[in-house]
């Protein structure tokens, strides 16, 4: 069935340090990717998404691009604040609704 | 404000003493979903609805039953808990299907412990 690897974590770093959350899928045909995010006490929001091959999804300073052939779809940003601090989750839509997640790497930045 | 509304958000109980864990939104959305989340297991899915009176079971539905009388609510009522079902539960709600973008909202969480 689809599913969706997350690289393990906590993922420590330091304030302004490169971010890189590795996600790999497998899935039945081209489903849309999601990257999903979780504040300390929060529910999950919406990070970015990218819907066909190729495409990079981008917010608040993240990217993630589709990649077709490595089935992956990894998270990076260049420059890390304490406040990015949370959970991040990979998803990929199955079909109908249906969104399968990743088990979330947590990310800790010190300042 | 746009927003998916859990209550609980913290509870305790014993086995077999019959919990509802209520959900309200309202975004007039017709798709919401119950989730369980749960340490190195992310999110599964218990149940979900696709509209008033139209509910499915989800990856993980033993143990769990939900109704969806009206548009905004969508309960969790857990009939007999166990302490298996001790987890963080997340209520989410979206468009409909010819709508969907895949953005699901979320509620803010309900921490069920049972003892």
């Amino acid at each position: 069935g689809d599913s969706v690897t997350q690289m393990e974590g906590p993922v420590t770093l330091s304030e302004e340090a490169f971010l890189t959350i590795n996600c790999t899928y497998t899935a039945t045909g081209y489903p849309s990717l999601f990257w999903y995010v979780q504040y300390p006490g929060e529910g999950l929001q919406l990070l970015l998404k990218a819907t066909k091959a190729d495409d990079k999804g981008s917010n608040k300073g993240f990217e993630a691009t589709y990649r077709k052939e490595t089935t992956s779809f990894h998270l990076e940003k260049g420059s890390v604040q304490v406040s990015d601090s949370a959970v991040y989750f990979c998803a990929l839509r199955r079909y109908g609704n249906k969104l399968v997640f990743g088990a979330g790497t947590i990310l800790r930045v010190k300042s | 404000e746009a927003q998916v509304t859990q209550n609980p958000r913290y509870l305790i109980t014993v086995t077999g003493k019959k919990l509802t864990v209520t959900c309200s939104q309202n975004m007039n959305h017709e798709y919401m979903s119950w989730y369980r989340q749960d340490p190195g297991l992310g999110l599964r899915q218990i149940y979900y609805s696709m509209n008033v009176e139209v509910t499915d079971k989800g990856d993980v539905p033993e143990g769990y039953k939900v109704s969806r009388k009206e548009k905004r609510n969508f309960p969790l009522i857990l009939e007999s808990p166990s302490p298996n079902q001790t987890s963080l539960y997340f209520c989410a709600s979206s468009l409909g299907l010819a709508e969907y973008t895949g953005e699901l909202f979320f509620g803010e969480g309900s921490r069920l412990t049972v003892l």
